[in-house]
Order: structure tokens, then sequence, then C-alpha cells
């Protein structure tokens, strides 16, 4: 499968502990996305990389919410002291770019996290 | 900042009935994307627009970017059972990032 992977699809956690979600981007894509989904909505953009650097990172992101590239390949998200209020989808997508344009993004099937 | 507003929220049809739903940005932009996600699935790029007053068509679906470059549509003709789910628009920033609309919900009654 070369798609997007996530791990792991469901995580079920107390308030305040930490977790840490991976995902596995396309190969070939030099960009990569963390978006969080509610239900009801669109997915909200968290922060993205570009290769290995962090390039931009939501305002309405926590100092919870840290999110890592090391090797440009894979991604670690991860949310410190969990509120109830994080609970939702964390979805995980790719793309390519060449230049300024940006081609569609890939997505993962996504982690639901539920903070309880 | 930017924000991408779709209307309506939902839509319920009967099966062979139109559909079509609308996307509105604050800003004039380089290009949208549509997606659809299936009840319990994940976002599925459908097509990307780019030129001013651009119409692309796939099969019974058909995509338009307005001439401002602020707003676009997609429309569905004769419906299936099968086009069940949420399509979403989205606009890029600057910097490459997709701001996303909130959706339309369509369920297409049998």
């Amino acid at each position: 499968d070369t798609g997007v992977s996530q791990d792991p699809r469901h995580k079920i956690t107390k308030r305040g502990q930490n977790v840490t979600f991976r995902c596995d981007p396309i190969s070939e894509h030099n960009r990569l996305y963390w978006y969080r989904q509610t239900l009801g909505q669109g997915p909200e953009f968290l922060t993205y990389f570009q290769n290995e650097a962090q390039l931009e990172k939501s305002r309405l992101l926590s100092d919870r919410f840290s999110a890592e590239r090391p090797k440009g390949s894979f991604s670690t998200l991860e949310i410190q002291r969990t509120e109830q209020g994080d609970s939702a989808m964390y979805l995980c997508a790719s793309s390519a770019t060449q230049g300024h344009f940006q081609y569609e993004q890939y997505f993962g099937p996504g982690t639901r996290l539920t903070v309880t | 900042g930017q924000q991408v507003m779709q209307i309506p929220q939902y839509q319920h049809v009967q099966e062979g009935e139109d559909f079509t739903t609308y996307c509105n940005s604050s800003t004039t932009l380089s290009n949208i994307q549509w997606y659809k996600q299936r009840p319990g699935g994940h976002p599925v790029f459908l097509i990307q627009l780019v030129k001013s007053g651009e119409v692309k068509k796939q099969k019974r679906l058909t995509f338009q970017f307005g001439e401002a470059k602020k707003n676009s549509s997609l429309h569905i003709t004769a419906t299936q059972t099968t086009d069940v789910g949420t399509y979403f628009c989205a606009g890029p920033t600057s910097y490459g990032k997709l701001t996303f609309g909130q959706g339309t919900i369509l369920t297409v009654h049998p």
C-alpha cells in the first residue's frame, strides 16, 4: 500500500496523559500536513512540514501540541496533558510541490482520539 | 485570516435528483480544490481548478471556478446512493496550507 498511513487508528486516554501519533506519508511527497477534524466540521489546519522543516503552526494550536518530522519522512504529533477538548480525529496528509504550485493532498485514515 | 464558507450545510435529495453546493472565499484564491469524505472515511481529492471561469467535468460531476476566483460550485446530475458523503472545498494560502469549508453533507434517499 503506497498511501498515507497513520498509527494508531484509535486512541483512548485519560485527561492529563500524553499521547503521540505517527504519520507515514507517500514517499515521494515533500510536504506533510496535520489537521484536526471534529464532527460536522472541515479539517482544521494544525501544522505542516516541507521536508524536515516545520514551516507553519496554527495560532490556534496550544503549546501542548508539538510535531516533528526528523528525517523528512514520517512525522509524529504529540499532545501533552490532554484535555477533553482535544477529542477529535487527527488527520495527516501529504502532497508534492513544484515551485509555488501545490498539488492535491492525500489524506491518511486518521487517528481518532478520545479523552476521558 | 482567510475564510472559506460553504452552503448549504445539509442537502437531502431523492435518488435521481440534482445537487449543488456552493463555496465562497473571503480572499482571491490561486486555485480551489474539492474533496469528498464518505461517512467514517477520510477526505479524498476530487479535482483542482486553477483558471478564472474554469469548468471541469467528471462524469456526472461539474465543477466551476468563478471569474473573480473567490467562489466555486460543484453540481451533481442525477444523484446516486454512491454520491453520499460530505463535499468540501478548500483554498490554499500563499504558503500552501489548505483552508477547508465546513462542508455540505449530502444524503441520497433511494
